[in-house]
């Protein structure tokens, strides 16, 4: 399985609702999450299943999508919210992991 | 704090082995898968394989299998990675995580560097 991410990359204001998109080239279910990577750091867990905020991510990240199809949504922008987004899916049988290329998002 | 420390950064030359490890802490640590993960600017984060501490059940990526050897010794909390007869292209930031649920992984360490150069 592959997973595609669009954009790459964006540069977005202080406010801003952003949206990163994330494709797998065939249907995955829900076994769907997001990681948050700053630079020099290690990634930082975000959203699992698709859906389901890790405790202590602010509520302006929230997750969707289905099947083959996913987003990842921040409503207002922070400049803290400056980092790469990588998605990442799963299966267990046989094990298997694989993560996006990952979203770089800047602040303007 | 629940967290995994790992050791420090590596400079090795072709054809060497290295040992990385990868401790944890306040929580029980052998009931926990751990991965190993590694991060390079040409491929991106890309999963090796995982490794059950508690009766050392391993589970290797086909990309990596029969390069890279987990062990871990639930005593001391610790997990490690192996890699033998090390190439350029080995050069990356490897990290440890927890596994969490199904196929997530909620607790990384720092990463270790690894250069490999002659």
């Amino acid at each position: 399985i592959q997973l595609t991410q669009s954009p790459l990359s964006l540069s977005a204001s202080v406010g801003d609702r952003v949206t990163i998109t994330c494709r797998a080239s065939q249907d995955i279910g829900d076994s769907l999450n997001w990681y948050q990577q700053r630079p020099g750091r290690a990634p930082k867990f975000l959203i699992h299943a698709v859906s389901t905020l890790q405790g202590g991510v602010p509520p302006r990240f929230s997750g969707s999508g289905s099947g083959t199809d996913f987003t990842l949504t921040i409503t207002s922008l922070q400049p803290e919210d400056s980092a790469t987004y990588y998605c990442q899916e799963y299966d267990n049988l046989p094990p298997r992991v694989t993560f996006g290329p990952g979203t770089k998002v800047e602040i303007k | 704090e629940v967290q995994l420390v790992q050791s420090g950064t590596e400079v090795a030359k072709p054809g060497d082995s290295l040992k990385i490890s990868c401790q944890g802490f306040d929580y029980k640590f052998s009931n926990y898968w751990v991965a190993w993960v590694r991060q390079t600017p040409g491929k991106g984060l890309e999963w090796m394989g995982i490794i059950y501490p508690r009766d050392s059940d391993n589970r290797y990526s086909p990309s990596f299998r029969g390069q890279v050897t987990f062990s871990a010794d639930t005593s001391i909390n610790t997990a490690y990675l192996q890699l033998t007869n090390v190439k350029a292209s080995d050069s990356g930031i490897y990290y440890c995580a927890r596994r969490y649920g199904a196929g997530a992984f909620d607790i990384w360490g720092q990463g270790t560097l690894v250069t490999v150069t002659s």
